[in-house]
């Protein structure tokens, strides 16, 4: 079964240091990974994919994300952290075959990044 | 820039009444998700559909049911709502393909 594991409750980081969100997967043929951000009273926001290709994917934001498969890793990284970035973090997995695009989400990390 | 929306955003209603929550979106998208969020926590799916006239149960078992009469509109009812429907409920949509989902911004919902 599909799975997907952020075990990080909370990350803090200061404004202008790199901030990683960590994020693990369990799948079974080849992984597609999702990151999303959720501000207060908001919906979830897309920020990047990785489906196949380079293993350094660039989003929205300037957050960027490294698939490692030997590590069934894909971290949510951004060199420069802003006050602004302070909000949830989801990372999340393609649930099957595509037929449904169900997606399996982590547990959410709440960045907080202090000025 | 959304474009699927969620009505209403909040929502205050005592124990038995019936509750609808709407979800629309204009980008002809086929696939939409309803999802279950505690305040600051994990999202759980309740609900999905493919297309018109077809809708499953998520992950999580909900009391809740939904239709899918357009392709556009994916309403939520809870028949006879209680304290612990209280949550955030989360609308979305997908192309097919590989493609994200698109959230709505919620309704959050708190029975008395």
């Amino acid at each position: 079964a599909q799975s997907v594991a952020q075990p990080e409750d909370q990350v803090n980081v200061a404004e202008g240091n790199p901030l990683t969100v960590k994020c693990t997967y369990s799948v079974s043929g080849n992984p597609y990974l999702f990151w999303y951000v959720q501000y207060p009273n908001r919906g979830l926001q897309f920020l990047l994919k990785y489906i196949t290709g380079d293993n350094l994917v660039k989003g929205s934001y300037g957050f960027e994300a490294e698939f490692n498969k030997s590590q069934t890793s894909f971290h949510l990284k951004k060199p420069s952290a802003l006050v602004s970035d302070s909000a949830l973090y989801f990372c999340a997995v393609r649930a099957d075959g595509g037929a449904t695009n169900k997606l399996i989400f982590g547990t959410g990390t709440l960045l907080a990044v202090q000025p | 820039e959304a474009d699927i929306y969620q009505t209403p955003r909040y929502l205050v209603i005592g124990t038995g009444k019936k509750i609808t929550l709407e979800c629309s979106q204009t980008m002809g998208h086929d696939k939409m998700y309803w999802y279950q969020q505690d305040p600051g926590m994990e999202l759980h799916l309740i609900h999905y559909s493919y297309g018109v006239n077809s809708t499953e149960k998520g992950d999580l078992s909900s009391e809740s049911t939904v239709s899918r009469i357009r392709t556009e509109h994916f309403p939520l009812t809870l028949e006879s709502a209680r304290p612990s429907h209280t949550s955030q409920y989360l609308c979305a949509s997908s192309p097919t393909g590989n493609q994200p989902q698109h959230f709505g911004d919620g309704t959050r919902l708190s029975i008395l």
